[in-house]
């Protein structure tokens, strides 16, 4: 069964540094996004990718945060300068195609900030 | 997105149904009632989704109430590994929009 791939499973950095988190989406998926859990809370939507451009953002996906397609088959996150409460698993997701039932979600990427 | 209501915890015992409630009282008529699941700290897991009918796949049952404004998600053979949190999410299927999840319900399976 075709499954999202992310990369790594936990990635622990300093405060300023920047991390990239990478996802594999599944192949003929045409729509990308991010989500991210804090530890005990809700699992909140970050971004929404389709066409090579952002399609939704929220309120967390500030200017710290960018989005790439680089090579046709991994979606990376970026925070340009990791603060303590960037903390969180970061999940990927994909659909594919606007009818889809379901968004499937990769294991996650556990980001610790020291 | 409309908002969903769901209980905090439920528990259920090993092998009998576990059933659980989800109040959608403002949903529109476009719609969708969607279930995931979130085993421990993985990534979130897609279960079952409907409009108006009862559904039914190899995971799960979806019942929907007449007038959509609640809908109950039914695990018929409980086992230890359906413990996790499920959220129902309600969500127009055109478009892909993104998945506003709320508390959930955390559901125990127990021996």
């Amino acid at each position: 069964e075709p499954e999202v791939t992310q990369t790594p499973s936990h990635q622990v950095t300093q405060m300023g540094q920047e991390v990239i988190l990478r996802c594999v989406p599944i192949s003929n998926h045409l729509y990308f996004y991010w989500y991210r859990q804090i530890l005990g809370q809700k699992v909140e939507f970050l971004v929404s990718f389709y066409n090579n451009e952002i399609s939704e953002k929220s309120e967390i996906f500030d200017d710290q945060f960018s989005v790439e397609r680089p090579d046709g088959s991994n979606f990376t996150l970026k925070i340009r300068s990791t603060k303590l409460e960037d903390s969180a698993m970061y999940f990927c997701a994909s659909l594919g195609v606007v009818q889809s039932d379901e968004q499937f979600f990769g294991p996650g990427t556990r980001l610790t900030v020291l | 997105d409309a908002k969903t209501t769901q209980p905090p915890s439920m528990d259920c015992a090993e092998g009998r149904a576990a059933n659980l409630p989800c109040n959608h009282s403002t949903i529109s008529g476009n719609e969708y009632v969607y279930w995931y699941r979130q085993i421990h700290s993985q990534g979130p897991q897609y279960i079952i989704h409907g409009l108006k009918n009862n559904e039914t796949n190899e995971m799960a049952s979806l019942i929907i109430t007449e007038d959509r404004k609640s809908s109950t998600l039914i695990l018929p053979h409980a086992t230890l590994r359906d413990t996790a949190v499920y959220y129902c999410i309600v969500k127009i299927i055109q478009g892909a929009q993104k998945l506003v999840f709320g508390q959930g319900t955390r559901l125990t399976i127990n021996p």
